[in-house]
């Protein structure tokens, strides 16, 4: 069964240091992985996404996430915060061969500290 | 942009009245999704479309019907609307249209009073 953790349900950092956005996940397949951003009152914007490819995906906004097997994570990472990044972030995992199986994250809240 | 439209996006309704949600989509993706997102829950699969008069309950069914009579529409319906239905309501779609991306809806804030 599929399931997707995220470590930390807030995590606040100053403005120009770097973003640690932690998540684990198990599939019994190959996943798709996602990583998704929404502002309050916004819907849900892609951030990137990884279905095989190359391990260390490159996103919009300066983020990006890397695809480790061996640990079955899927962390997302910005090196310097900006005030813009502050909103709740979602780990998303589906199996490539059965769309009806999309797991959400709980959700990380980032606040950035001018 | 996904092409995928939801409407109302606001509506304030009365408890007992039916209300129905649309998702309309141009991209001719096979897969649609109703979420409901909620404080302290995340987002919760209602239930879930993978064709034409294809659906299927997802975790929160219970007091929400659904049809999709043709590809590119997917109505969400609360039969009987209560209080505990105030939520947001996001649609999703995905399939291999879009290289298996799920794209979302802006979202469809609805308070039942």
């Amino acid at each position: 069964a599929q399931s997707v953790t995220q470590l930390d349900s807030h995590v606040s950092v100053s403005e120009g240091t770097p973003v640690l956005l932690r998540c684990n996940y198990s599939s019994s397949y190959s996943p798709s992985l996602f990583w998704y951003v929404q502002h309050p009152n916004k819907g849900l914007q892609l951030l990137l996404k990884y279905t095989s490819a190359a391990t260390l995906v490159k996103g919009i906004n300066g983020f990006e996430a890397e695809f480790k097997k061996s640990e079955t994570s899927f962390h997302l990472t910005k090196p310097s915060a900006h005030m813009s990044d502050a909103a709740e972030y979602f780990c998303v995992v589906s199996e490539t061969t059965s769309y009806d199986k999309v797991i959400f994250g709980p959700g990380t809240s980032l606040s950035v500290i001018p | 942009d996904a092409g995928i439209t939801q409407s109302p996006r606001h509506k304030v309704t009365e408890t007992g009245t039916p209300v129905t949600l649309r998702c309309h989509q141009t991209e001719n993706h096979r897969y649609m999704y109703w979420y409901r997102q909620d404080p302290g829950h995340g987002l919760r699969l209602i239930h879930y479309s993978y064709g034409v008069k294809d659906t299927d309950k997802g975790e929160v069914s219970d007091g929400y019907s659904v049809s999709r009579s043709k590809t590119e529409d997917f109505l969400l319906t609360l039969e009987s609307a209560t209080s505990s239905q105030t939520s947001v309501y996001f649609c999703a779609i995905t399939g291999t249209v879009s290289g298996n991306t799920i794209y979302f809806g802006e979202g469809s804030w609805l308070t039942v009073v």
